[in-house]
């Protein structure tokens, strides 16, 4: 099961700390992404991060502006999205790896609204 | 790498074949494609991967295949469940995915 949690209204230039609570696979084990899907949109990959953290990826539009993170020992994935944009407004899926880094997505949370407007 | 699918919308009836279509703007290379079924307020569902491999849980209804740039779903014989939408995506290099297709009833 993939929980994600820190959706919200925010307006343009402000921030945001998504999470994902894992359970029932050993989070340790896999690399994990952020997936979102834009109102009336397809979906769009947003970022990816390595089992340990060390390798990271994001989609050229949010480079420098959200940061993905894992803590392994709470089983739990993050997003920090600062300066959002009207344009990032989406439902944010956290989504599991299901074989290597950057691949295909088995498993897929609920996902969690995040709305930019003034 | 680009993905576009063809047609937009497929409107077809209980028991009818599928065929959707995805095509890449250039290589994915060792076949790295997927598709995934998408319900209105639901994640999406991985259907399949590698191009032709059946997710666990799949039934054998949904075929994957295709090489290169041009890669096809097909759904044999369609169910009242599997009206949805369906996108691709590639993993040949940073995933992206495709804008999708509706399968709606006709």
């Amino acid at each position: 099961q993939l929980l994600e949690s820190g959706g919200g209204l925010v307006q343009p230039g402000g921030s945001l700390r998504l999470s994902c609570s894992v359970s029932g696979f050993n989070f340790n084990d896999y690399s994990m992404s952020w997936v979102r899907q834009s109102p009336g949109e397809g979906l769009e990959w947003v970022s990816g991060i390595s089992e340990n953290g060390n390798s990271i990826y994001y989609v050229d539009s949010v480079k420098g502006r959200f940061t993905i993170s894992r803590d392994n020992s709470k089983s739990t994935l993050y997003l920090q999205m600062d300066s959002l944009r009207v344009e990032d407004t989406a439902i944010y899926y956290c989504v599991k790896d299901r074989w290597q880094q950057l691949a295909d997505f088995d498993y897929w949370g609920q996902g969690t609204l995040v709305t930019v407007s003034s | 790498i680009v993905l576009t699918q063809s047609p937009g919308t497929l409107s077809l009836s209980p028991g009818e074949k599928a065929t959707l279509s995805c095509r890449a703007s250039q290589s994915v290379s060792s076949g790295f494609l997927a598709w995934y079924q998408k319900k209105s307020g639901q994640a999406p569902r991985l259907l399949v991967y590698g191009t032709s491999t059946r997710a666990t849980g799949i039934p054998d209804r949904f075929s994957g295949s295709g090489s290169g740039t041009d890669f096809t779903l097909t759904i044999t014989r369609l169910e009242p469940e599997d009206f949805a939408v369906y996108f691709c995506q590639q993993y040949t290099d940073l995933p992206t995915f495709g804008p999708g297709t509706k399968v709606d009833i006709k």
